[in-house]
C-alpha cells in the first residue's frame, strides 16, 4: 500500500492529452514537499521527466508538465504519441516516515 | 554528463548476502546523493536508502533498517549496497540513482541500468 496514490492504469488515443494524479496527504504533498515524475519504459530504468513539481530537466520534451495542489500532484501529457507508453510514478518525502522518500505505486499509460 | 554503471546480475542463497556496486563517471564524484531503489518482479518502484555526498551520512527505509549498508569508496568512485539475510522476496531489479543535489529529498537523475537479483535455493 503506497502513501502516495495513483490509478493503476490510463489510457487514451495518439494525440490527446492525458492527466495522471498522485494523492497525497499533509505529511507529505500537503506539506509542501517536492514531487517528481519518472517514466520506465518497459524493461528500462526510470527516468526523470518532472522534479519540483513543474521543472522539467533537459531534453525532456515540453509534451509532459507537472502541477502540484493542496495535497496532490498530476503529470500531463499532451499530443500523445505510441512512444509514450510506459509506467509512471510519483515521488515525494513523508516526515513522519523512518527516511521519507515515498513512491507512488505507479500508473501505466497505454496508448490506444 | 554523469553516468552509473552497476555490477552484474546475481544468484543469491537464501540466508546469504548481497552486495551491488555503482561506478560513477563523468562528473564529479561527491558531489551529490546516491539513491537505491529495487523494484520486485511485476511490481513497482521501493526506495531502500541515500547516501548524502559525504559518505558518512545515510537515510534507510524502515523495512530494510538494520539489514542493508550503503558503503562508499572515493577512490574508485562507486558506492556499494549490501543487504544481507536474503530471502526470495528480495528478488528484484536493483537500481542506484544520482541526485541532481545533494540532499535526501532530491529528484534522481540518472539512474544506472539495474542488477538483477535472483534468491534462490
Amino acid at each position: 500500500q503506497s502513501v502516495l496514490t495513483q490509478p493503476p492504469s490510463v489510457s487514451e488515443a495518439p494525440g490527446q492529452r492525458v492527466t495522471i494524479s498522485c494523492s497525497g496527504s499533509s505529511s507529505n504533498i500537503g506539506a509542501g514537499y517536492h514531487v517528481h515524475w519518472y517514466q520506465q519504459l518497459p524493461g528500462t530504468a526510470p527516468k526523470l521527466v518532472i522534479y519540483d513539481n513543474t521543472n522539467r530537466p533537459s531534453g525532456v520534451s515540453d509534451r509532459f508538465s507537472g502541477s502540484r495542489s493542496g495535497t496532490s500532484a498530476s503529470l500531463a501529457i499532451t499530443g500523445l504519441q505510441a512512444e509514450d507508453e510506459a509506467d509512471y510514478y510519483c515521488q515525494s518525502y513523508d516526515s513522519t516516515l523512518t527516511g521519507g522518500v515515498i513512491f507512488g505505486g505507479g500508473t501505466k499509460l497505454t496508448v490506444l | 554528463q554523469v553516468q552509473l554503471v552497476q555490477s552484474g546480475a546475481e544468484v543469491k542463497q537464501p540466508g546469504s548476502s548481497l552486495k551491488v556496486s555503482c561506478k560513477t563517471s563523468g562528473g564529479t564524484f561527491g558531489s551529490s546523493a546516491i539513491t537505491w531503489v529495487r523494484q520486485r518482479p511485476g511490481q513497482g518502484l521501493e526506495w531502500m536508502g541515500t547516501i548524502l555526498p559525504d559518505f558518512a551520512t545515510a537515510n534507510y527505509a524502515q523495512r530494510f533498517q538494520g539489514r542493508v549498508t550503503l558503503t562508499a569508496d572515493e577512490s574508485g568512485k562507486t558506492v556499494s549496497m549490501g543487504l544481507h539475510s536474503l530471502t526470495s522476496d528480495d528478488t528484484a531489479l536493483y537500481f542506484c540513482a544520482g541526485g541532481r543535489g545533494a540532499g535526501f529529498r532530491t529528484p534522481l537523475d540518472p539512474w544506472g541500468q539495474g542488477t538483477r537479483v535472483t534468491v534462490s535455493s
